[in-house]
């Protein structure tokens, strides 16, 4: 089942801009992912954010995580055009003993030159 | 080098056919999931195997079976295909608690 709420759904932004996507989940996680996913490609992993950690950055990548209110945010500051691409936050959760990421329904960012 | 590789890229098929995707993986990975990917790009897991185990079934038609011959190694045959089962399938791996790694793809497409 998902878990992870990504908002927008769909973002449409200038080149330079900076685009900000929200994830919100349920239960309790691990850590929690962000991955992208251009058209017609398999999904790539952006970066990681433990519970226990409250900002990552990464290049032009920001994710912010809040454990109190279950969510997460991925900004990408002064955006270009090749970051024209479906975001997806993945939510590491332990179900028993099996391990597994449980996915959002994904933001579609396009970035207009 | 391709880290997960799965073949074939595209795959075109009558209803009725039994086909096979393949997935193979050289990151030493103990962990391997198949994904479905509809249209709308709803990603549903469908099966994890670890180290050769079958430990994620999450309610996919038994017309699905998966097969690890090794930890390297995650096949997925599926018979009697339907329409709907018309969708990308993404082979991937992970490390323990680490990110996973994806494979390109497969466009299954029934006819």
């Amino acid at each position: 089942s998902q878990q992870g709420e990504e908002d927008p759904q769909a973002l449409s932004i200038q080149e330079g801009e900076n685009a900000t996507m929200n994830c919100s989940y349920k239960t309790s996680i691990n850590n929690l992912q962000w991955y992208r996913q251009n058209s017609g490609r398999g999904l790539v992993h952006l970066i990681l954010i433990r519970s226990n950690e409250r900002e990552k950055h990464s290049g032009r990548l920001r994710v912010t995580l809040d454990t109190s209110k279950k969510s997460s945010s991925l900004l990408i500051t002064a955006s270009r055009a090749a970051d024209t691409a479906s975001y997806f936050c993945a939510t590491d959760t332990t179900a028993g003993n099996n391990r597994k990421l449980i996915w959002g329904l994904g933001t579609s960012l396009a970035v207009n030159p | 080098d391709t880290a997960v590789s799965q073949t074939p890229k595209y795959l075109v098929t009558q209803m009725g056919n039994d086909k096979s995707i393949k997935c193979e993986q050289n990151l030493g990975h103990d962990t391997m999931y198949w994904y479905k990917q509809d249209s709308k790009k709803f990603l549903k897991i469908m099966f994890s195997y670890n180290n050769k185990e079958l430990i994620i079934n999450e309610t996919v038609p038994n017309r699905f079976s998966p097969k690890s011959p090794d930890k390297a190694h995650l096949n997925l045959h599926i018979n009697s295909l339907e329409l709907g089962d018309s969708a990308v399938y993404f082979c991937a791996s992970r490390r323990q608690r680490g990110e996973q790694f994806f494979g390109p793809g497969t466009r299954l497409t029934v006819l």
